[in-house]
């Protein structure tokens, strides 16, 4: 069964910084991963989806990267700010599934401080 | 842009009561998923439906039921609510592999 973890659960940083987020995933026969922002309170936001096949997409301050093979994808934020502060989801969509349905991580909550 | 719009941001119903949650999308999906939101477990799937009348059960579809009479609108059944179904729902739509569009949520509280 897929199960997608991420760490680190918290992270805090100054603004200006660069930082990585991290998603494993324990089966690599993924169709897609998707990057979610989440507000409090709210609904997730797409940020990104990248295919089995693809390595990176990159939107504006944004990159994530997957490696299938090791069942790891990063979400790269280059030069944080404030209004980055947020909680960060990843999530799988199996290959096999024709449904698409998602399977999600618990997200890391990030803090930029100004 | 995509919407997904849940018909109630905040709900409040007591134990025993049928509890409705209604969702519509405008772009026309053929997905459509409901998904509870619980600190410490995350997003679990409760059902979803790839076509009108067409639903699955998900991971966790006991104490609920859906509705898809029309493809626009997906509708989530407490049948007989419960203090442990207090939460977040979220509803969800999309078309193929394209990623999915999330409402805004509904925080149901069961008293």
């Amino acid at each position: 069964k897929q199960e997608v973890t991420q760490i680190p659960a918290a992270l805090s940083v100054p603004e200006g910084e660069n930082l990585v987020l991290n998603c494993s995933f324990t089966d690599s026969a993924i169709y897609n991963l998707q990057w979610f922002r989440q507000d409090p309170g709210k609904g997730l936001t797409s940020l990104l989806l990248i295919q089995s096949s693809q390595r990176e997409q990159t939107s504006g301050r944004l990159n994530a990267s997957l490696d299938k093979s090791s069942g790891r994808s990063t979400l790269y934020i280059a030069a944080s700010q404030p209004g980055d502060s947020a909680t960060y989801l990843c999530a799988v969509s199996d290959s096999m599934d024709s449904s698409y349905k998602l399977i999600f991580g618990s997200g890391t909550r990030l803090l930029v401080r100004p | 842009d995509v919407k997904v719009t849940q018909s109630s941001r905040y709900l409040v119903k007591r134990t025993g009561e049928k509890v409705f949650l209604e969702c519509v999308q405008d772009m026309d999906h053929e997905n459509m998923f409901w998904y509870r939101q619980d600190p410490g477990l995350g997003l679990r799937l409760i059902y979803f439906s790839y076509d009108v009348k067409m639903k699955e059960k998900g991971d966790i579809p006991e104490g609920y039921s859906v509705s898809r009479e029309k493809k626009e609108r997906f509708s989530l059944i407490l049948e007989s609510a419960s203090t442990n179904q207090t939460s977040m729902y979220l509803c969800a739509s999309s078309s193929g592999g394209q990623p999915q569009h999330f409402g805004d949520g509904t925080r149901l509280s069961i008293l």
